[in-house]
């Protein structure tokens, strides 16, 4: 597509459901990275995905939080057992390839959201 | 591991004055700096980027940041502002060759007629 296109745009769960995020990158981008975007907070590294590499789970704050990605293609977000907490932006960006610092990442334009 | 520290949450400024954003960064290795802009319900667009060569990097939209590396800045500065260029600007690093980039909090430009 002509953008990453992420869904749904915003999300309302009650404490303590799961909650499924979705992000389709641009066609042919290999790399992938989930941040979550807290009111006041800057961008907080999530996940990254490279091709069939093993994902870099490094920014995954507790095991509630989960990613999949199917080939280079659609990536999943899911976040168990919600807390008020995770309520934020999750913003997902794709970029050319592993060198983000050449082509710079692509972002969706975010989920919001809020566990009431 | 590297930071970004962006020292002002909030810069007003009215229409057609000069602004500078500051970003300082740490890192013990050589990194690549950028800017991002992001407009209210929208995601982050890449303003402009310091890879190597000239400190003085140009973006779009008239904005432009120099890379210090003796003070570990990047500040971004445009000579006139324009009302739509209110949006929040985040500075962010990655060490050189590296992928995941770290951002910074965040400076809220608010440009007033």
């Amino acid at each position: 597509g002509a953008g990453v296109s992420q869904s749904p745009s915003n999300k309302v769960t009650e404490k303590g459901k799961d909650v499924e995020l979705r992000c389709d990158p641009i066609s042919g981008h290999t790399a992938l990275y989930w941040y979550r975007q807290r009111l006041g907070q800057g961008l907080e590294f999530l996940i990254y995905f490279q091709g069939n590499s093993a994902p870099d789970k490094s920014g995954l704050p507790s095991d509630r939080f989960s990613a999949e990605r199917t080939g280079e293609s659609v990536s999943t977000l899911t976040i168990q057992r919600t807390q008020q907490e995770d309520s934020a932006v999750y913003l997902c960006a794709s970029s050319l390839d592993a060198g983000a610092s050449n082509y710079g990442y692509t972002f969706g334009s975010g989920t919001r959201l809020t566990v009431v | 591991a590297q930071s970004v520290t962006q020292l002002d949450s909030q810069v007003p400024v009215f229409e057609e004055a000069p602004v500078e954003l500051r970003c300082n960064y740490s890192s013990s290795v050589s990194v690549y700096l950028f800017w991002y802009v992001q407009y209210p319900n929208q995601g982050l667009q890449l303003l402009l980027k310091y890879l190597s060569g000239s400190t003085l990097v140009k973006g779009i939209n008239g904005f432009e940041a120099e890379f210090n590396k003796s003070q570990t800045s990047f500040h971004l500065r445009k000579p006139s502002v324009h009302i739509s260029d209110t949006a929040e600007y985040f500075c962010a690093v990655t060490p050189s060759g590296y992928s995941t980039l770290t951002f910074g909090k965040g400076t809220m430009l608010l440009v007033s007629p």
